[in-house]
């Protein structure tokens, strides 16, 4: 356990539908990362905040997809109008330094 | 555009047969190269970082070497509780972590 949480594990969803994931990191840590994993593939960049300003968004990002991260605590990301090719999980990072990032546990998200 | 390439994709060990996982990479200007161990259904585990070429490190059976252009994680005598999928990823200056794909390492008993 690397003290990053996340809720919920498991999400399955009709497509259309808007899903919200959550992440808590360790309280010290003020980078936040939101990866993307497809099956066989590694974890792909998806945006990341530091402290509560989002500073980068990934080009793949389709504008469906949108991340809050208030008061520079715990972030949410929003799925709009889910697809079938949003299934996939959906993974937070977090680190107090730009080099190690610790995991938390993954959503793994179904879209039906 | 930083890239890495990891191979096998796949490999299976007998318990106590050693082997090394590769990872290359492209990237302008390496700030950190980092291995993490991902069991099925879990998130990524942080195992190493190397900074620089000829830097070396060491944890259980486990030891990740570095060049300018790939690095090894060699395992030692593995065990099957060693099983699970390694990523590499690389990081420019102050960017996001880029992965590869990962291998993914069976050790039977």
């Amino acid at each position: 356990d690397t003290g990053v949480s996340q809720n919920p594990r498991h999400k399955i969803t009709k497509r259309g539908q808007n899903v919200t994931f959550r992440c808590d990191p360790i309280s010290e840590h003020n980078r936040l990362y939101w990866y993307r994993q497809t099956l066989g593939q590694g974890p792909e960049f998806l945006t990341y905040f530091q402290n509560e300003a989002q500073l980068e968004k990934s080009r793949l990002l389709s504008d469906r997809f949108s991340a809050e991260r208030p008061k520079g605590s715990f972030s949410t990301l929003e799925i709009q109008r889910t697809e079938q090719g949003d299934s996939a999980m959906y993974l937070c990072a977090t680190t107090s330094s730009a080099y190690e990032q610790y995991f938390g546990p993954g959503t793994r998200l179904t879209v039906t | 555009e930083d890239q890495v390439t990891q191979s096998p994709e796949a490999l299976r060990l007998q318990e106590g047969e050693s082997s090394s996982l590769n990872c290359s990479y492209t990237v302008s200007g390496l700030r950190g190269l980092f291995w993490y161990r991902q069991d099925p259904g879990k998130g990524p585990e942080f195992l190493f970082t190397l900074y620089s070429a000829g830097e070396e490190k060491e944890k259980e059976r486990l030891k990740a070497t570095l060049t300018k252009k790939e690095s090894f994680l060699h395992i030692t005598a593995p065990k099957p509780e060693d099983s699970a999928t390694y990523l590499c990823a690389v990081q420019a200056r102050d960017t996001p972590l880029v992965f590869g794909k990962g291998t993914r390492l069976s050790v039977i008993a």
